[in-house]
């Protein structure tokens, strides 16, 4: 089965810029999506097929996807954007989740 | 408002059986695909179970094939997860979640509503 491997944290300083990646075999070559999830939410999507940001989501958030690891990028970080995240893939109609990374903002 | 509302959960012994309910509102239920992703406590997010459209078509994670059954029913815009068989690892926040089509991302969901296996 597919496999997707997220750090379990990452930091970033208030107002730098943080990066989370999304490790999978040829992952370039499938559709990721990003979710944000704070304590005792439910997931937001913020990032889908691979680059696009739903309404409302800010232009700091943004995302790329080539080879075998897809990438969020989130700028201009802020005490908000504190928060889990997973990316997500479809391989062969079965939902593929990473395992999720913990946003730390100093 | 878009929404989605889960209900159901609950306690239930090893080996019985629940049946969670998701009602959709604020958009048209029918044009979208539907999933149930849950997550155990202090754990990631899991995909569980999709249907699409009309309920022509399902598909089930490994972990709960055979146990598990997704229905929706269009009338009345709401999505179904029948579970069997139920272990101490189905223990979860059980979210429902829409997608618009196949490969896209979960754009809607609910507030999720928790199974708990326990004896």
């Amino acid at each position: 089965s597919y496999e997707l491997t997220q750090p379990l944290s990452v930091s970033v300083a208030l107002g730098q810029t943080a990066s989370i990646t999304c490790g999978g075999n040829n992952i370039g070559s499938k559709t990721v999506h990003w979710y944000q999830q704070k304590p005792g939410q439910a997931p937001v999507l913020v990032i889908y097929r691979d680059v696009n940001r739903p309404s409302g989501i800010p232009e700091r958030f943004s995302g790329s996807n080539s080879g075998n690891t897809a990438t969020l990028t989130i700028s201009r970080a802020q005490a908000g954007d504190e928060a889990d995240y997973y990316c997500q893939v479809w391989d062969s109609s079965t939902g593929v989740f990473g395992g999720g990374t913990s946003l730390t903002v100093l | 408002e878009v929404q989605l509302v889960e209900s159901g959960g609950g306690l239930v012994q090893p080996g019985g059986s629940l049946r969670l309910s998701c009602a959709a509102s604020g958009f048209t239920f029918s044009t979208y695909w539907m999933h149930w992703v849950r997550q155990a406590p202090g754990k990631g997010l899991v995909w569980v179970s999709r249907i699409n459209y009309d309920g022509s078509s399902t598909a089930y994670a490994d972990s709960v094939k055979g146990r598990f059954t997704i229905s929706r029913d269009n009338a009345k815009n709401t999505l179904y997860l029948q579970m069997n068989s139920l272990r101490a690892e189905d223990m979860a926040v059980h979210y429902c979640a829409g997608t618009r089509g196949y490969n896209d991302g979960f754009d809607i969901w609910g507030q999720g509503t928790m199974v708990t296996v326990s004896s």
